[in-house]
Protein backbone atom coordinates (compact mmCIF):
# COMPACT_ATOMS: atom_id res chain seq x y z
CA UNK A 1 0.00 0.00 0.00
CA UNK A 2 0.90 3.91 -0.04
CA UNK A 3 1.94 5.23 3.16
CA UNK A 4 2.74 8.79 4.30
CA UNK A 5 3.79 9.71 7.59
CA UNK A 6 4.00 13.02 9.66
CA UNK A 7 4.28 13.80 13.04
CA UNK A 8 0.44 14.77 14.34
CA UNK A 9 1.86 17.60 16.21
CA UNK A 10 4.36 20.05 17.02
CA UNK A 11 4.95 23.17 19.42
CA UNK A 12 8.06 25.35 19.19
CA UNK A 13 8.73 29.48 19.73
CA UNK A 14 8.48 32.57 17.75
CA UNK A 15 12.44 32.90 16.72
CA UNK A 16 13.36 29.46 17.05
CA UNK A 17 14.29 26.38 13.93
CA UNK A 18 11.69 23.21 13.73
CA UNK A 19 11.71 20.56 11.63
CA UNK A 20 8.80 18.60 10.66
CA UNK A 21 9.34 15.21 8.94
CA UNK A 22 7.78 12.57 6.62
CA UNK A 23 8.58 9.33 5.42
CA UNK A 24 7.06 7.77 2.53
CA UNK A 25 6.41 4.39 1.63
CA UNK A 26 4.54 4.00 -1.88
CA UNK A 27 4.41 2.16 -5.17
CA UNK A 28 6.48 4.24 -7.17
CA UNK A 29 8.34 8.33 -6.82
CA UNK A 30 7.70 11.03 -8.94
CA UNK A 31 7.92 13.99 -6.64
CA UNK A 32 7.70 15.25 -2.91
CA UNK A 33 5.34 18.71 -2.16
CA UNK A 34 5.29 20.53 1.14
CA UNK A 35 1.72 22.78 1.88
CA UNK A 36 1.27 25.03 4.32
CA UNK A 37 -2.59 25.12 5.54
CA UNK A 38 -3.76 27.85 7.81
CA UNK A 39 -6.94 26.62 9.99
CA UNK A 40 -10.19 27.36 8.14
CA UNK A 41 -8.17 28.20 5.17
CA UNK A 42 -7.08 26.14 1.49
CA UNK A 43 -3.57 24.56 1.43
CA UNK A 44 -0.89 26.85 0.05
CA UNK A 45 2.13 25.63 -2.11
CA UNK A 46 5.37 25.74 -0.23
CA UNK A 47 7.83 23.32 -1.65
CA UNK A 48 8.62 20.74 -4.37
CA UNK A 49 11.59 17.89 -4.24
CA UNK A 50 12.62 15.47 -6.48
CA UNK A 51 15.92 15.05 -6.79
CA UNK A 52 17.86 14.50 -3.42
CA UNK A 53 19.34 17.36 -1.27
CA UNK A 54 17.82 20.82 0.37
CA UNK A 55 15.76 23.24 -1.69
CA UNK A 56 16.14 26.78 -0.06
CA UNK A 57 13.11 29.06 -0.43
CA UNK A 58 13.47 32.32 2.08
CA UNK A 59 13.06 30.98 5.80
CA UNK A 60 11.77 27.63 4.68
CA UNK A 61 13.86 24.65 3.10
CA UNK A 62 12.68 21.18 2.00
CA UNK A 63 14.94 18.43 2.05
CA UNK A 64 14.87 14.56 0.07
CA UNK A 65 16.27 11.39 0.71
CA UNK A 66 14.46 8.89 -1.90
CA UNK A 67 16.76 6.27 -1.09
CA UNK A 68 15.34 6.63 2.48
CA UNK A 69 11.97 7.68 1.90
CA UNK A 70 12.56 11.08 3.87
CA UNK A 71 11.46 14.69 3.50
CA UNK A 72 11.64 17.21 6.13
CA UNK A 73 10.45 21.02 6.11
CA UNK A 74 12.70 23.11 7.90
CA UNK A 75 11.35 26.78 9.21
CA UNK A 76 13.85 29.17 10.40
CA UNK A 77 13.10 32.63 12.22
CA UNK A 78 9.92 31.20 13.51
CA UNK A 79 7.23 33.88 13.39
CA UNK A 80 4.01 33.52 15.13
CA UNK A 81 2.07 33.60 11.65
CA UNK A 82 3.71 30.16 10.67
CA UNK A 83 1.43 28.33 13.33
CA UNK A 84 -0.47 26.01 11.15
CA UNK A 85 -0.83 22.47 9.63
CA UNK A 86 1.47 21.34 7.12
CA UNK A 87 0.74 18.65 4.95
CA UNK A 88 3.65 16.40 2.98
CA UNK A 89 2.51 15.05 -0.24
CA UNK A 90 3.84 12.50 -2.65
CA UNK A 91 3.29 11.75 -6.19
CA UNK A 92 3.60 8.24 -6.36
CA UNK A 93 3.42 7.30 -10.61
CA UNK A 94 6.44 8.48 -12.69
CA UNK A 95 4.01 8.13 -15.50
CA UNK A 96 1.37 10.27 -17.21
CA UNK A 97 -0.68 11.32 -14.32
CA UNK A 98 -1.73 13.96 -11.32
CA UNK A 99 -2.34 11.31 -8.68
CA UNK A 100 -1.18 12.99 -5.43
CA UNK A 101 -0.98 10.95 -1.92
CA UNK A 102 -1.05 13.32 0.96
CA UNK A 103 -0.06 12.73 4.75
CA UNK A 104 -2.87 13.70 7.46
CA UNK A 105 -0.69 17.09 8.06
CA UNK A 106 1.51 17.94 11.21
CA UNK A 107 -0.14 20.78 13.40
CA UNK A 108 2.63 23.20 14.23
CA UNK A 109 1.96 26.03 17.08
CA UNK A 110 4.13 28.62 17.58
CA UNK A 111 4.39 30.22 21.43
CA UNK A 112 5.71 33.68 22.13
CA UNK B 1 -5.93 38.02 -9.86
CA UNK B 2 -5.24 34.06 -10.59
CA UNK B 3 -7.20 31.83 -8.83
CA UNK B 4 -9.43 28.81 -8.13
CA UNK B 5 -12.91 29.53 -7.81
CA UNK B 6 -15.06 27.08 -5.80
CA UNK B 7 -18.95 27.61 -5.23
CA UNK B 8 -20.90 27.20 -2.80
CA UNK B 9 -18.52 28.36 0.33
CA UNK B 10 -21.18 26.27 1.90
CA UNK B 11 -23.95 23.73 1.33
CA UNK B 12 -26.57 21.75 3.85
CA UNK B 13 -28.64 19.26 1.82
CA UNK B 14 -30.83 16.02 2.23
CA UNK B 15 -29.74 12.32 1.70
CA UNK B 16 -30.53 11.63 -2.07
CA UNK B 17 -30.60 14.79 -3.65
CA UNK B 18 -28.54 15.98 -6.63
CA UNK B 19 -25.99 18.47 -6.33
CA UNK B 20 -23.01 19.60 -8.06
CA UNK B 21 -20.16 21.98 -6.70
CA UNK B 22 -18.54 24.20 -9.19
CA UNK B 23 -14.93 25.10 -9.55
CA UNK B 24 -13.40 27.42 -12.05
CA UNK B 25 -9.63 28.50 -12.91
CA UNK B 26 -8.22 31.63 -14.96
CA UNK B 27 -4.64 30.22 -15.36
CA UNK B 28 -5.09 27.89 -18.12
CA UNK B 29 -4.00 25.01 -15.98
CA UNK B 30 -4.50 21.52 -17.31
CA UNK B 31 -4.57 19.38 -14.42
CA UNK B 32 -7.45 20.00 -12.38
CA UNK B 33 -8.06 17.71 -9.26
CA UNK B 34 -10.90 17.18 -6.03
CA UNK B 35 -9.99 16.47 -2.98
CA UNK B 36 -12.11 16.07 -0.07
CA UNK B 37 -10.48 16.96 3.61
CA UNK B 38 -12.02 15.34 6.97
CA UNK B 39 -10.48 15.25 10.74
CA UNK B 40 -7.94 12.74 11.46
CA UNK B 41 -7.76 11.44 7.84
CA UNK B 42 -6.04 14.61 5.65
CA UNK B 43 -6.66 14.96 2.05
CA UNK B 44 -7.77 12.37 -0.32
CA UNK B 45 -7.93 12.40 -4.11
CA UNK B 46 -11.32 11.98 -5.70
CA UNK B 47 -11.07 12.44 -9.26
CA UNK B 48 -8.17 14.26 -11.80
CA UNK B 49 -8.20 15.52 -14.83
CA UNK B 50 -5.20 16.00 -17.07
CA UNK B 51 -6.71 17.91 -19.61
CA UNK B 52 -10.10 18.53 -21.39
CA UNK B 53 -12.03 15.21 -21.25
CA UNK B 54 -9.40 13.17 -20.04
CA UNK B 55 -10.16 12.24 -16.42
CA UNK B 56 -9.50 9.88 -13.71
CA UNK B 57 -10.32 8.20 -10.26
CA UNK B 58 -8.06 9.23 -7.34
CA UNK B 59 -8.22 7.29 -4.10
CA UNK B 60 -11.95 7.81 -3.25
CA UNK B 61 -14.31 8.34 -6.48
CA UNK B 62 -17.22 6.28 -5.17
CA UNK B 63 -20.43 8.52 -4.88
CA UNK B 64 -18.64 10.89 -7.20
CA UNK B 65 -18.61 11.98 -11.16
CA UNK B 66 -16.56 14.97 -12.83
CA UNK B 67 -16.70 16.00 -16.19
CA UNK B 68 -13.73 18.15 -17.97
CA UNK B 69 -15.29 19.84 -21.05
CA UNK B 70 -13.39 23.30 -21.23
CA UNK B 71 -10.27 23.20 -19.73
CA UNK B 72 -10.96 26.18 -16.90
CA UNK B 73 -13.57 24.29 -15.61
CA UNK B 74 -13.93 20.91 -13.61
CA UNK B 75 -17.37 20.83 -11.59
CA UNK B 76 -17.93 17.72 -8.89
CA UNK B 77 -21.29 15.95 -9.26
CA UNK B 78 -22.91 13.74 -6.34
CA UNK B 79 -25.64 11.82 -7.56
CA UNK B 80 -27.05 10.86 -4.45
CA UNK B 81 -25.74 12.56 -1.21
CA UNK B 82 -25.28 10.22 1.69
CA UNK B 83 -24.06 11.92 5.33
CA UNK B 84 -20.61 10.03 4.61
CA UNK B 85 -20.26 12.45 2.18
CA UNK B 86 -20.06 14.96 4.87
CA UNK B 87 -16.84 16.77 4.18
CA UNK B 88 -14.77 19.68 3.57
CA UNK B 89 -13.91 19.75 -0.42
CA UNK B 90 -11.42 21.26 -2.13
CA UNK B 91 -10.64 22.00 -5.97
CA UNK B 92 -7.23 22.76 -6.93
CA UNK B 93 -5.47 22.98 -10.31
CA UNK B 94 -1.77 23.30 -11.59
CA UNK B 95 0.26 23.85 -14.66
CA UNK B 96 2.39 20.42 -16.39
CA UNK B 97 5.89 22.10 -15.97
CA UNK B 98 7.99 20.78 -12.97
CA UNK B 99 8.08 22.01 -9.88
CA UNK B 100 4.94 24.07 -9.45
CA UNK B 101 2.23 22.81 -6.70
CA UNK B 102 -1.02 23.22 -7.40
CA UNK B 103 -3.58 26.50 -6.59
CA UNK B 104 -6.26 25.23 -3.92
CA UNK B 105 -10.11 27.23 -4.15
CA UNK B 106 -11.46 27.78 -0.83
CA UNK B 107 -13.09 24.74 -0.28
CA UNK B 108 -16.79 23.92 0.03
CA UNK B 109 -18.30 22.63 3.50
CA UNK B 110 -20.93 20.22 2.61
CA UNK B 111 -23.17 18.73 5.53
CA UNK B 112 -25.89 15.69 4.31
CA UNK B 113 -28.19 15.40 6.31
Amino acid sequence: GQNIDQPTEMTATEGAIVQINCTYQTSGFNGLFWYQQHAGEAPTFLSYNVLDGLEEKGRFSSFLSRSKGYSYLLLKELQMKDSASYLCAVSPNPYNTDKLIFGTGTRLQVFP
Amino acid sequence: EAQVTQNPRYLITVTGKKLTVTCSQNMNHEYMSWYRQDPGLGLRQIYYSMNVEVTDKGDVPEGYKVSRKEKRNFPLILESPSPNQTSLYFCASRTTAPGYGYTFGSGTRLTVV
